[in-house]
């Protein structure tokens, strides 16, 4: 079974740019989950939908986004990009229970200038 | 406020040793307490899961202790190897809180051959 590919893996954006990352979750799983990875502020959720709903939100501001298709691939959109933005974004998938694995897919690497 | 506390932040053993990495949590209602591992360049994989109804989980050379009057919990590898060299993740989640996991800050195994 194929895992989570997030594509692209690496991005180079200026700031005040905006930016879509792509998940698609192992086949069946209906719930993808988004984390920002920094060598700071360690991994932080950002969100997670659930059959194209949007289950849960960390704390992040409102230029974070996303959304989740019926085919259950997510996007993530980052709108007004600032240098603090920079960071590996994880996505992972579920079948969508409160205490089951989640698998990650490799991230996209984001750099903002 | 942190609401998980890993230590060490790094950690140096040699083959064949015990590896230790302990977490520490503050919210009671949190039940799912899994360990990722994470290779330069690719995404967290889960190693070991537990939940607060057993005190010890063990997969192969990996254990999982668990402390809930203490709210801790800790990875234990045994015989470690140089294979076994990567970050590691303590993890916690629980009750309707769906598809998100809350991080400890990671802790670098390094295991010299």
């Amino acid at each position: 079974k194929a895992g989570v590919t997030q594509t692209p893996r690496y991005l180079i954006k200026t700031r005040g740019q905006q930016v879509t990352l792509s998940c698609s979750p192992i086949s069946g799983h209906r719930s993808v989950s988004w984390y920002q990875q920094t060598p700071g502020q360690g991994l932080q959720f950002l969100f997670e939908y659930f059959s194209e709903t949007q289950r849960n939100k960390g704390n992040f501001p409102g230029r974070f986004s996303g959304r989740q298709f019926s085919n259950s691939r997510s996007e993530m959109n980052v709108s007004t990009l600032e240098l603090g933005d920079s960071a590996l974004y994880l996505c992972a998938s579920s079948w969508g229970g409160a205490r089951e694995t989640q698998y990650f897919g490799p991230g996209t690497r984001l750099l903002v200038l | 406020q942190q609401q998980v506390k890993q230590s060490p932040q790094s950690l140096i053993v040699q083959k064949g040793g015990i590896s230790i990495i302990n977490c520490a949590y503050e919210n009671t209602a949190f039940d799912y307490f899994p360990w990722y591992q994470q290779f330069p360049g690719k995404g967290p994989a889960l190693l070991i899961a537990i939940r607060p109804d057993v005190s010890e989980k063990k997969e192969g050379r990996f254990t999982i202790s668990f402390n809930k009057s203490a709210k801790q919990f800790s990875l234990h590898i045994m015989d470690s190897q140089p294979g076994d060299s990567a970050t590691y993740f303590c993890a916690v989640s629980g009750g309707t809180s769906y598809g998100k996991l809350t991080f400890g800050q990671g802790t670098i195994l390094t295991v010299h051959p």
